[in-house]
């Protein structure tokens, strides 16, 4: 079975400070992507990446930027939290035309 | 571009009585389309995914749906509600090629409630 898996699943920030969330999946994908999640709006794509050390942005990448170092991981960063930025956050790989999400991370910015 | 709507925000049913949650997409390319569930504090699981083939497309746990092109719609059902399909239906459509290849777009949610 793949595996996708998240650093945390809860998080609590101030307002200001750098927040990295972790992301790793062990079927060596290619494509890895970064979402964020609200009540009535979906899921919203931040930045995907294609390859390491390659990265696009996505739909609503302002206040975002993403690390992929190794095949394996990929890295969200929050550069100074805001209030706006709480959510969950999910990470996603991809196979053939599946996308293969992990348990999420719930992030509470104070 | 693309993009994806979900008709209803909120669906409740009987036990034991059909389902029915609406989709309408747009894209500019021969769309793939896909159903995702995500239960109360659960990852998100795939249900279905329509890839050009059959129109037809029959998935987990006695849920199907079906592609019409001529509608722009992908419209998930299933013949008898159970209590544990309550969750949060996600209907999704992928972009095709390039760099963008495997990017999902979402369409809002449908919760749906079942009642005893």
């Amino acid at each position: 079975d793949v595996k996708v898996t998240q650093s945390s699943r809860y998080l609590v920030k101030r307002t200001g400070e750098k927040v990295f969330l972790e992301c790793v999946q062990d079927m060596d994908h290619e494509n890895m992507f970064w979402y964020r999640q609200d009540p009535g709006l979906g899921l919203r794509l931040i930045y995907f990446s294609y390859d390491v050390k390659m990265k696009e942005k996505g739909d609503i990448p302002e206040g975002y930027s993403v690390s992929r170092e190794k095949k394996e991981r990929f890295s969200l960063i929050l550069e100074s939290a805001s209030t706006n930025q709480t959510s969950m956050y999910l990470c996603a790989s991809i196979e053939g035309e599946t996308q293969y999400f992990g348990p999420g991370t719930r992030l509470l910015v104070l | 571009a693309q993009s994806v709507t979900q008709l209803d925000s909120h669906v409740s049913v009987s036990e034991g009585t059909p389902v029915l949650l609406r989709c309408n997409y747009s894209s500019s390319y021969s769309p793939s389309l896909f159903w995702y569930v995500q239960h109360p504090n659960k990852g998100l699981q795939l249900l279905l995914k329509y890839t050009s083939a059959a129109t037809l497309v029959k998935g987990i746990n006695g849920f199907e749906a079906e592609f019409k092109k001529s509608e722009t719609s992908f419209h998930l059902t299933k013949p008898s509600a159970h209590m544990s399909d309550a969750a949060e239906y996600f209907c999704v459509v992928s972009s095709a090629g390039g760099t963008s290849y495997g990017k999902l777009t979402f369409g809002q949610g449908t919760i749906l409630t079942v009642h005893p």
